[in-house]
C-alpha cells in the first residue's frame, strides 16, 4: 500500500476554500487515492476518491497531479462544521482485492475559524 | 434508512473479561472490517471479512476474534489476551469490488478497568 504524507494541521477561515495537500510518491498506477474525514469521536466519513482524473462531488474536489505523486482535496467554501481530521489514503488496488482495507495515517487536523 | 450500526456506544468491562462488540449493516455489503483507534492516532485494521464464513487477520489481530455467520453481522470479541483493550473500535463495510468506498459505524468506546 502506498504511504501518504500530510501536514499535521491547517487553519482556514470560514467561507474560504480549504486546500489540503497529500503526498503519495510511492503510489502505483492502479492504486486509488481516497479521502475521508473524522469529526471527533465519530466514525470516518467518506469524501471522495480518484485514480487518475480530477474528481468533484457535492462535498469536495480532488486534484491529482499528472504524475500521481500528490493530490489536493479542496473544500470550496469551508464551514465551521468542516473542522475535522482529514485522512488521505492510498493503496486500494484497481482490480485487486484490497477494497476497504484502508491504511490510515495521522491525517491533517483542519480547523475552520469564524 | 440503510446504514451500519454499532452497539453499544460506550462499554465498560473489568480486566480479564471477554467482551463482544456488535456490528450490523443493512447495506447488502459483502465486505466488513474492524478497526481500532487510539487517542490522536489513525485507524488500524484488526480483522476483515470479504464473504460470509470467511475472515482474515489485519495488522493487529492478536487478542481479538471475529465471526461472520451472516452477511449483515460481524461481531468482534475482545479477549482477555488483548493486553491494552481500552480504545475506540470502528466497524466498516463496503462492496467487495474495486472503486468503492467504505461506510463506517459510529464506533464503540471500550474502557477496561
Amino acid at each position: 500500500d502506498a504511504k501518504t504524507t500530510q501536514p499535521t494541521s491547517m487553519d482556514c477561515a470560514e467561507g474560504r476554500a480549504a486546500n489540503l495537500p497529500c503526498n503519495h510518491s510511492t503510489i502505483s498506477g492502479n492504486e486509488y487515492v481516497y479521502w475521508y474525514r473524522q469529526i471527533h469521536s465519530q466514525g470516518p466519513q467518506y469524501i471522495i476518491h480518484g485514480l487518475k482524473n480530477n474528481e468533484t462531488n457535492e462535498m469536495a474536489s480532488l486534484i491529482i497531479t499528472e504524475d500521481r505523486k500528490s493530490s489536493t482535496l479542496i473544500l470550496p467554501h469551508a464551514t465551521l462544521r468542516d473542522t475535522a481530521v482529514y485522512y488521505c489514503i492510498g493503496g486500494l488496488n484497481a482490480g485487486g482485492t484490497s477494497y476497504g482495507k484502508l491504511t490510515f495515517g495521522q491525517g491533517t487536523i483542519l480547523t475552520v475559524h469564524p | 434508512d440503510g446504514g451500519i450500526t454499532q452497539s453499544p456506544k460506550y462499554l465498560f468491562r473489568k480486566e480479564g473479561q471477554n467482551v463482544t462488540l456488535s456490528c450490523e449493516q443493512n447495506l447488502n455489503h459483502d465486505a466488513m472490517y474492524w478497526y481500532r483507534q487510539d487517542p490522536g492516532q489513525g485507524l488500524r485494521l484488526i480483522y476483515y471479512s470479504q464473504i460470509v464464513n470467511d475472515f482474515q487477520k489485519g495488522d493487529i489481530a492478536e487478542g481479538y476474534s471475529v465471526s461472520r455467520e451472516k452477511k449483515e453481522s460481524f461481531p468482534l470479541t475482545v479477549t482477555s489476551a488483548q493486553k491494552n483493550p481500552t480504545a475506540f473500535y470502528l466497524c466498516a463495510s463496503s462492496m467487495a469490488t474495486e472503486n468503492t468506498e467504505a461506510f463506517f459505524g459510529q464506533g464503540t468506546r471500550l474502557t477496561v478497568v
